[in-house]
């Protein structure tokens, strides 16, 4: 167990619909990572938090966008839902703002567009 | 822009022999490299990683990974595999302070009795 949690562990919804995923990071952990997991595009970095602002933003989509609140967790909005958006959506969260603070990974948001 | 090739995306192995699973990555600048594994329906769990000081890394469950700056490679052997290591393995590299991970394509390893 990382103690990243995420919720919920399955979503089913349908094409051009709105879903918001949920991330808690670790306890005392700063910054928050997304990441999608496709079969397409495999793992792809998404968009990083820390302490609540946006510090580096990766292939994500105008459709996503993410945010991170003062208790520290943060949630992903996915908008205008497509096929394509079907994928293991993954959070990370890591300590500090040095050059290196491992990432630990939640078990993950399993999406499905139909 | 950084970029990790794992040019192989399965190996079958028997159990008790040796394998490896190669990496290489891209990258202008230095970087920091990792090996993470997925078990089947979990989320990634960092194997190894490399920072800096000894090229050669090891883990707690004898998997070790050489940094070879020449040759741009961060492979990952185990000398003696085991049934429960079936899994997917991810190589990823990390520009030094910029904190976001690039991963490659995986490789799943398969191990059979």
């Amino acid at each position: 167990d990382s103690g990243v949690t995420q919720t919920p562990k399955h979503l089913i919804t349908a094409t051009g619909q709105r879903v918001t995923l949920r991330c808690s990071p670790r306890s005392g952990d700063l910054s928050v990572y997304w990441y999608q997991q496709s079969l397409d595009q495999g793992l792809q970095f998404l968009i990083q938090y820390y302490n609540g602002e946006e510090r580096a933003k990766g292939n994500i989509l105008e459709r996503f966008s993410a945010q991170q609140f003062p208790d520290l967790h943060s949630e992903l909005n996915l908008s205008s839902l497509e096929l394509g958006d079907s994928a293991l959506y993954f959070c990370a969260s890591a300590g500090g703002s040095s050059s290196y603070n491992e990432q630990f990974f939640g078990p993950g948001t399993r999406l499905t567009v139909l | 822009a950084q970029s990790v090739t794992q040019l192989d995306s399965q190996v079958p192995v028997f159990e008790e022999a040796p394998v490896e699973l190669r990496c290489n990555y891209s990258s202008s600048v230095s970087v920091y490299l990792f090996w993470y594994v997925q078990y089947p329906n979990q989320g990634l769990q960092l194997l190894l990683k490399y920072l800096s000081g000894s090229t050669l890394v090891e883990s707690i469950n004898g998997f070790e990974a050489e940094f070879n700056k020449s040759q741009t490679s961060f492979h990952l052997r185990k000398p003696s595999v085991h049934i429960s290591d079936t899994a997917e393995y991810f190589c990823a590299v990390e520009n030094t302070g910029f904190q976001k991970l690039v991963f490659g394509t995986g490789t799943r390893l398969l191990v059979s009795p």
